[in-house]
């Protein structure tokens, strides 16, 4: 199975700042890459698909990039209610998740 | 607008069976793939399978094959997920999402879910 390695497994910032979160495969996945949002107690949320395309309705302050193993996503200007745990989801072989990212403000 | 609405929580023996529903509504159900996806307590998300609405075709993980059939009732627009051989381990919220593209193979793109169901194993 494909592995998805996400880092930091959390992470400390201000509201306002510029967050970036990582995912490396095991392998190769081209661009069948999805990132999510998941809050205490609700199911996880779509925000970027194949690697780089927002999902409706998400707020141009998320963004994604990469292709291949190495993937990146950006939340600029963070804001309090992007507190949540972010997970990637590579769909290439089957589907797997990285761990994920628990974001808290400072 | 579509809606996916899971059935109640369970609490089951070891060794037992479960077997959960996802209601769909709002879409043409037999366009779209549904899968199901858990979350142990505390951790991160596992895929488990996933079903095409219209023609059945599964696909499952390699951890859970073996123990878990996943089945859908067009009449009901109602997707099942079944699993035996019940651990500890199994223990958690399962959620069923369904794709954002419609077609015959699936994308395992999932911006629609449910609002999951707590599974409790315990002697």
């Amino acid at each position: 199975d494909i592995q998805m390695t996400q880092s930091p497994s959390s992470l400390s910032a201000s509201v306002g700042d510029r967050v970036t979160i990582t995912c490396q495969a095991s392998q190769d996945i081209s661009n069948y890459l999805n990132w999510y949002q998941q809050t205490p107690g609700q199911a996880p949320k779509l925000l970027i698909y194949d690697a780089s395309n927002l999902a409706t309705g998400v707020p141009s302050r998320f963004s994604g990039s990469g292709s291949g193993t190495h993937f990146t996503f950006s939340i600029t200007s963070l804001q309090p209610e992007d507190i949540a745990t972010y997970f990637c989801q590579q769909y290439d072989t089957l589907v797997t998740f990285g761990q994920g990212t628990r974001l808290e403000i400072k | 607008q579509v809606q996916l609405v899971q059935s109640g929580a369970e609490v089951k023996m070891p060794g037992a069976s479960v077997k959960l529903s996802c209601k769909a509504s709002g879409y043409s159900f037999t366009n779209y793939a549904i899968h199901w996806v858990r979350q142990a307590p505390g951790q991160g998300l596992e895929w488990l399978g996933g079903i095409n609405g219209g023609n059945g075709k599964t696909k499952y993980s390699h951890k859970t094959q073996v123990r878990l059939t996943i089945s859908r009732d067009k009449s009901a627009t109602t997707v099942y997920m079944e699993l035996s051989s019940l651990k500890s381990e199994d223990t958690a919220v399962y959620y069923c999402a369904r794709e954002i593209w419609e077609g015959t193979e699936m994308t395992h793109i999932f911006p629609f879910w449910g609002q999951g169901t707590l599974v409790s194993v315990s002697p």
